[in-house]
């Protein structure tokens, strides 16, 4: 069974285009978040959730808009696609919002914009 | 703010050789630190961790201490094997903040 499961694995769009990556976890935890990892493999916060409630909001473009409809899932919706959001988007998730706690990480997804 | 430095790779070794990747926090309050690894085309998986000053930390072979002294929380291995080829991430968070992860360090096990 997997733990963090994020869908789709590879995104290909057009800039401006807009698209949305959806992240489930069947952990039960509360927390959930969304990483942006550059080429250079350098991993950036940009949201963390608790409880469906948005706790973290780090400076990312307002195209960016996640929405938790629930515990168990966090999507992300991208608007108007630009070059620069190339990358693999990570979702993660820990049982609580407190600092022993590892986070686990679903597979990615590489997004392309061309 | 928190952050945590790691050595720059990418780090070249011959299998069976001796494996050290160096990581230094700065962190306010008392933070859990974390080795993560990356490889190629996956998600990061938990290595290790450690909660506490002089914890160790150990999985697979890989150990690492916390040491509040030296704010340091260096990633060993005695033997490496080609299948440790990887990115690895030192990490660490605070209550109430989120995690903080270095930059990586690219390891290359060559057989």
């Amino acid at each position: 069974d997997t733990a963090v499961s994020q869908t789709p694995k590879y995104l290909v769009t057009q800039m401006g285009n807009d698209k949305s990556i959806k992240c489930e976890q069947n952990l039960g935890h509360d927390t959930m978040y969304w990483y942006k990892q550059d080429s250079k493999k350098f991993l950036k916060i940009m949201f963390s959730y608790n409880n469906k409630e948005l706790i973290i909001n780090e400076t990312v473009p307002n195209r960016f808009s996640p929405k938790s409809p629930d515990k168990a899932h966090l999507n992300l919706h991208i608007n108007s696609l630009e070059l620069g959001d190339s990358a693999v988007y990570f979702c993660a998730s820990s049982p609580e919002w407190v600092s022993s706690y590892e986070q686990y990480f679903g597979p990615g997804t590489r997004l392309t914009v061309t | 703010g928190n952050s945590v430095t790691q050595m720059e790779g990418p780090v070249t070794l011959s299998e069976e050789a001796f494996l050290t990747i160096n990581c230094t926090y700065t962190a306010t309050g008392y933070p859990s630190l974390f080795w993560y690894v990356q490889y190629p085309g996956e998600g990061l998986q938990l290595l290790l961790k450690a909660t506490k000053a002089d914890d160790k930390g150990s999985n697979k072979g890989f150990e690492a201490t916390y040491r509040k002294e030296t704010t340091s929380f260096h990633l060993e291995k005695g033997s490496v094997q080609v299948s440790d080829s990887a990115v690895y991430f030192c990490a660490l968070s605070t209550y109430g903040q989120n995690f903080v992860f270095g930059p990586g360090t690219r390891l290359s096990v060559l057989p």
